[in-house]
């Protein structure tokens, strides 16, 4: 495979459920990031990752819990979200800090019921 | 003001027309700049990278103005493919995050 693989596609989960979502990265990049994109808002970057250490939490709810066992894999674990966390969550990755383009994987479209 | 603004559009043009899209940053040092498309319920891709002295593309071209604090995207020959929203990125000077425009969406009809 390559670029980035994200999975689930999809993914809808009661307020109480635990899950994790899934990034890979075949580009040999040394940066990852976890974004998330709702409806009329630009992109919200939440983690970054580089070198698989954390560089960056940008005020996320500790309800979103981040995962980098090395620079090729990505996770995001999720756990009592809340309704407004819908959203489209977006990995990327880059080499460098991103100056010559971040590439996103399909992303995981989340429902929280 | 927003750090990165953009009229959300949409803009519906015909096949063939030329379009042309701004972004404002409101950060004077800012240094990098991105054009990035995103079609419906896809992920963001690259376009083009904006430089100072601006970039052609094919039928893209990027063009910087500091003065005025601003990025454009033109497009020419517009395709039915060319639909897609197109975001701003910019990155602000001794700040490694990106900040991310709304994005402007483009309709391209036959």
């Amino acid at each position: 495979e390559t670029g980035v693989t994200q999975t689930p596609r999809h993914l809808v989960m009661g307020m109480t459920n635990k899950k994790s979502l899934k990034c890979e990265q075949h580009l040999g990049h040394n940066a990852m990031y976890w974004y998330k994109q709702s409806a009329k808002k630009p992109l919200e970057l939440m983690f970054v990752y580089n070198f698989k250490e954390q560089t960056e939490n940008n005020s996320v709810p500790s309800r979103f819990s981040p995962e980098c066992p090395n620079s090729s894999h990505l996770f995001l674990h999720l756990h009592t979200l809340q309704p407004e966390d819908s959203a489209l969550y977006l990995c990327a990755s880059s080499s460098g800090r991103g100056d010559y383009g971040y590439t996103f994987g399909s992303g995981t479209r989340l429902t929280v019921v | 003001r927003k750090e990165v603004e953009q009229d959300p559009g949409p803009f519906n043009v015909p096949e063939g027309a030329t379009v042309a899209f701004n972004c404002t940053y409101s950060n004077s040092a800012s240094q990098s700049f991105f054009w990035y498309r995103q079609d419906c319920r896809k992920e963001p891709k690259l376009l083009m990278s904006v430089y100072s002295s601006g970039n052609e593309d094919g039928r893209f071209t990027a063009q910087l103005n500091r003065a005025s604090q601003y990025i454009s995207l033109l497009i020419r020959d517009s395709k039915l493919s060319d639909s897609a929203t197109y975001l701003c990125v910019v990155r602000p000077e001794n700040n490694r995050k990106l900040i991310w425009g709304l994005g402007t969406s483009l309709a391209v009809n036959p």
